[in-house]
């Protein structure tokens, strides 16, 4: 069974639009879950990540995710979209219970448009 | 520039070769994370070290292994190499934590095995 799926390959939106990228995972128990981002030729770059607490979590670059534990879902989030945060992005999600289970979903591309 | 620093930057081998890929991880930090990204299988997590000693433990082959050094560097080392192990090969590194830790990533190590 997929641990973390991301539904979407690929997300286009226009600048100054509200951009959602989703995010749901199938890890038992309480999860650690992250978003990282890839542009390219380079590494992961850490956005933001839900440890526990506040479901709302905000991050880097004007970015945030919401932690929904009914619906297994972490979908990261920005208000307004700027052509610079096109790039590929990655939900992660680790077992609290086992450092063993960690994975990162399939990626999605998100193009922002002028 | 995370701070984390990996060599080479480029491989090209042949099959049933060996290769060792090393990694640098930011000062302070005692975690480093090993993770395979090719088309096919998408980001994987291999394994992760801390401070010396094996923490956790992915889909990492038999044919891989790899090592946290005194100095805390990081190798990884990747035997009777096949086709299929053409890959970005990344490490990271964290803080010490309770496995929620913020990931530093390194710039990558692009293998290709002919």
């Amino acid at each position: 069974a997929q641990s973390v799926a991301q539904p979407e390959d690929q997300v286009n939106v226009a600048e100054g639009n509200p951009l959602t990228v989703k995010c749901t995972y199938s890890v038992s128990g309480n999860p650690y879950l992250f978003w990282y981002v890839q542009y390219p030729n380079r590494g992961l770059q850490f956005l933001l990540k839900y440890i526990t607490g506040d479901n709302l979590v905000k991050g880097s670059y004007g970015f945030e995710a919401e932690f929904n534990k009914s619906q297994t879902s972490f979908h990261l989030k920005k208000p307004s979209a700027l052509v610079s945060d096109s790039a590929l992005y990655f939900c992660a999600v680790r077992d609290k219970g086992n450092f063993n289970k960690f994975y990162f979903g399939s990626g999605t591309k998100l193009n922002v448009k002028p | 520039d995370s701070g984390v620093t990996q060599t080479p930057k480029h491989l090209i081998t042949a099959t049933g070769q060996r290769v060792t890929l090393r990694c640098s991880p930011r000062s302070g930090d005692l975690s480093v994370y090993w993770y395979q990204q090719s088309l096919d299988q998408g980001l994987q997590f291999l394994i992760q070290y801390y401070n010396g000693e094996e923490r956790a433990k992915g889909n990492i082959l038999e044919r891989f292994s790899a090592q946290q050094f005194p100095d805390l560097h990081s190798e990884l080392n990747l035997s009777s190499l096949e086709l299929g192990d053409s890959a970005l090969y990344f490490c990271a590194s964290s803080a010490p934590g309770q496995g929620g830790e913020t990931q530093y990533f390194g710039p990558g190590t692009r293998l290709l095995v002919l």
